[in-house]
């Protein structure tokens, strides 16, 4: 079945530092992925998505997310944190060629920022 | 164009009691869905509703249940409340998810349920 992995349950920068939350997902095939991210006592809200157009995908507040099909992997960075920035963030994989197309989410990554 | 709303914004219930939850999707969405959060297992998929028919379901109990109207708004209902149903729980909203295209979900803010 399909997974998503996301390494590191929390990730703490300093502000102005690069951030890099990484998702791996386990499919021979790849699929659509999503990242999303949930500040406090909010719901969730999309980043940017990946859909086979372009590899390297740009999304809203300065993030982008590269796919790489050799290392199943679609990790999310962005060059300079901002205290804004601190929130969970979630990947989702949605498989392309499914009769039950809902997403499939990682655990969440906590980003901590340090002023 | 509003977001998608959740009502009420926090609940408290006890053992055994029921709960109903009320999600009014992004207008002219007719795909609902709906999760579980929790700090523990993360965000688990309830069930999702389109054209008022359960198009898919999570693998959760038959105390969870819900129902999408005309309108598309939707509720959820959870009876006989156990204490491990305390939860965030989300409503995601989208024009209708359809297996070729990958549709945003658009979430409301949730309802905090405490159980005690």
């Amino acid at each position: 079945a399909q997974s998503v992995t996301q390494l590191g349950s929390h990730v703490s920068v300093s502000e102005g530092a690069l951030v890099l939350l990484r998702c791996n997902y386990s499919s021979s095939v790849p699929p659509y992925l999503f990242w999303y991210v949930q500040y406090p006592n909010q719901g969730l809200q999309l980043l940017l998505k990946y859909t086979s157009a372009a590899t390297l995908v740009k999304g809203i507040n300065g993030f982008e997310a590269e796919f790489k099909k050799s290392e199943t992997s679609f990790h999310l960075t962005k060059p300079s944190a901002h205290m804004s920035d601190a929130a969970e963030y979630f990947c989702a994989v949605r498989p392309q060629k499914d009769s039950n197309y809902q997403l499939i989410w990682g655990a969440g990554t906590k980003l901590i920022i340090k002023p | 164009k509003a977001g998608v709303t959740q009502t009420p914004r926090y609940l408290i219930k006890t053992r055994g009691q029921q709960v109903t939850l009320s999600c009014s999707p992004i207008s002219g969405h007719r795909s609902v869905s709906w999760y579980q959060q929790t700090p523990g297992q993360g965000l688990q998929f309830l069930f999702e509703y389109f054209s008022e028919t359960q198009r898919n379901k999570g693998n959760f109990p038959g105390r969870f249940s819900g129902r999408q109207f005309s309108n598309s708004r939707s509720e959820m209902n959870v009876s006989t409340l156990e204490l491990g149903d305390s939860a965030l729980y989300l409503c995601a909203s989208s024009l209708a998810l359809n297996n070729d295209l990958p549709e945003t979900q658009y979430f409301g803010p949730g309802t905090r349920l405490l159980v005690l």
